[in-house]
């Protein structure tokens, strides 16, 4: 079955990077686009990013562009999220998650928890 | 980019009751749409996509309707294990964007 695991969550001083990676098993990943999904403590989801099947598209939200970056290993089967010049307001659960061409995320993974304290 | 106003924020109710929520996209996203239920400390998990199509495993008293700006996802018959707080998501443009949530508590 699809399993999704994401990794690296930390607490970090705010302005400081942290990167976060989720290996998947049980795709063909590098058929499947792939997204990061953010989650406040107490809040709603968040939408953060997304990255083509192949890697030749990615966009990202509002509140994190220019500061994150999406990316994929095919070889690895790994998806990635950089992210640079961090503020407490992306303290969150940090969830990847799979999606088919057109379709709506389908696969999540159990999340990896990211604090950011100034 | 697409705002989703989802309502009500939060409900109410019994088991076995009928319970409906809506999503209203700000412009129109055919039927790009999923539903999420979401139980507390766990991830996501999709229930309905392209607006109205149930996912593979999900009970048939979950349903989806909806086009265009006006979405609305129905629970026939509340059961214990629905208690949860459901998300919409359009995913028609970038960047994609949820509804506020819908928390669905015991009455």
């Amino acid at each position: 079955q699809v399993q999704l695991v994401e990794s690296g969550g930390d607490v970090v001083q705010s302005g400081r990077t942290l990167r976060l990676s989720c290996a998947a098993s049980g795709i063909i990943f590098r058929n499947y686009g792939m997204h990061w999904v953010r989650q406040a403590p107490g809040k709603g989801l968040e939408w953060v990013a997304i990255i083509w099947y192949d890697g030749g598209k990615k966009y990202y939200a509002d509140s994190v562009k220019g500061r994150f970056t999406i990316s994929k290993d095919n070889s690895k089967n790994t998806l990635y999220l950089h992210m640079n010049s961090l503020r407490d307001e992306d303290t969150a659960m940090y969830y990847c998650a799979t999606s088919n061409p057109g379709t709506s995320i389908d696969y999540w993974g159990q999340g990896t928890l990211v604090t950011v304290s100034s | 980019d697409i705002q989703m106003t989802q309502s009500p924020s939060s409900l109410s109710a019994s088991v076995g009751d009928r319970v409906t929520i809506t999503c209203r996209a700000s412009q129109d996203i055919r039927n790009d749409l999923g539903w999420y239920q979401q139980k507390p400390g766990k991830a996501p998990k999709r229930l309905i996509y392209a607006a109205s199509t149930l996912q593979s495993g999900v009970p048939s008293r979950f349903s989806g309707s909806g086009s265009g700006t006006e979405f609305t996802l129905t629970i026939s018959s509340l059961q214990p294990e629905d208690f949860a707080t459901y998300y919409c998501l359009q995913h028609n443009s970038f960047p994609q964007t949820f509804g506020q949530g819908t928390k669905v508590d015991i009455k």
